[in-house]
């Protein structure tokens, strides 16, 4: 059959608004979950992470919120700015310690 | 801390021939990780190594791949020969402990 290449989710956003990331993980194992942001030309660059006793946890103006019963991972970006445009990627830890999981990735692009 | 090093970042190639990818991971991380990035199959884990041992090399995709680490601040990534369908960025990640990778900027490889 035909391959049909990675099609990213795109979020588009006004400068100056707030960003929201969602992400569904898929094993229940998983305790560790981490976001990365990867600019065009460059590799994923570490956001913020969370373990799975912690619901919530803040950085400089980037929010991580974990639902574990729907298995839902989201990022927040407060204040969008141009330099935000990016593939932002989650990743899970499986339960395991030594490998990490990633999404496909969600393509942020901040309108000026 | 310089982050993690490889080389070269760009490669274009013949195909049949040996493609050497090199990685100098941050000073004190005991984990180092091989990942391969694509469009049709996004971020893909190759292999990884942990205090110059490796782990776990289940996604190395064939015997045409080879992976070594003969010290702790240096690992290479070697495929031979080389073919078209491995063009891809080559992405090398290391961690101070088992989860948050810091990854390098990549080495961009062309097979033609």
């Amino acid at each position: 059959g035909e391959s049909v290449g990675l099609h990213l989710p795109t979020l588009s956003v006004q400068e100056g608004d707030n960003s929201i990331i969602n992400c569904a993980y898929s094993n229940s194992a998983s305790d560790y979950f981490i976001w990365y942001k990867q600019e065009s030309g460059k590799g994923p660059q570490f956001i913020i992470d969370i373990r799975s006793n912690m619901d919530k946890r803040q950085g400089q103006r980037v929010t991580v919120l974990l639902n574990k019963t729907v298995k839902h991972l989201s990022l927040q970006i407060a204040a969008t700015q141009p330099g935000d445009s990016a593939v932002y990627f989650c990743a899970e830890n499986g339960g395991s310690s030594y490998k990490l999981i990633f999404g496909s990735g969600t393509r942020l692009l901040v309108r000026p | 801390d310089a982050g993690v090093i490889q080389s070269p970042r760009h490669e274009v190639t013949e195909m049949g021939q040996e493609v050497t990818l090199r990685c100098k991971p941050i000073s004190g991380h005991d984990y180092l990780f091989w990942y391969r990035q694509t469009m049709m199959r996004g971020l893909e884990l190759l292999i990884y190594f942990n205090n110059n041992v490796p782990i776990d090399d289940s996604g190395m995709p064939e015997d045409r791949f080879s992976a070594k680490m003969p010290n702790a601040s240096f690992s290479t990534l070697k495929i031979q020969p080389s073919e078209p369908r491995d063009s891809a960025v080559y992405f090398c990640a290391s961690s101070p402990r088992q989860e948050t990778q810091y990854f390098g900027p990549g080495t961009r490889l062309l097979v033609l």
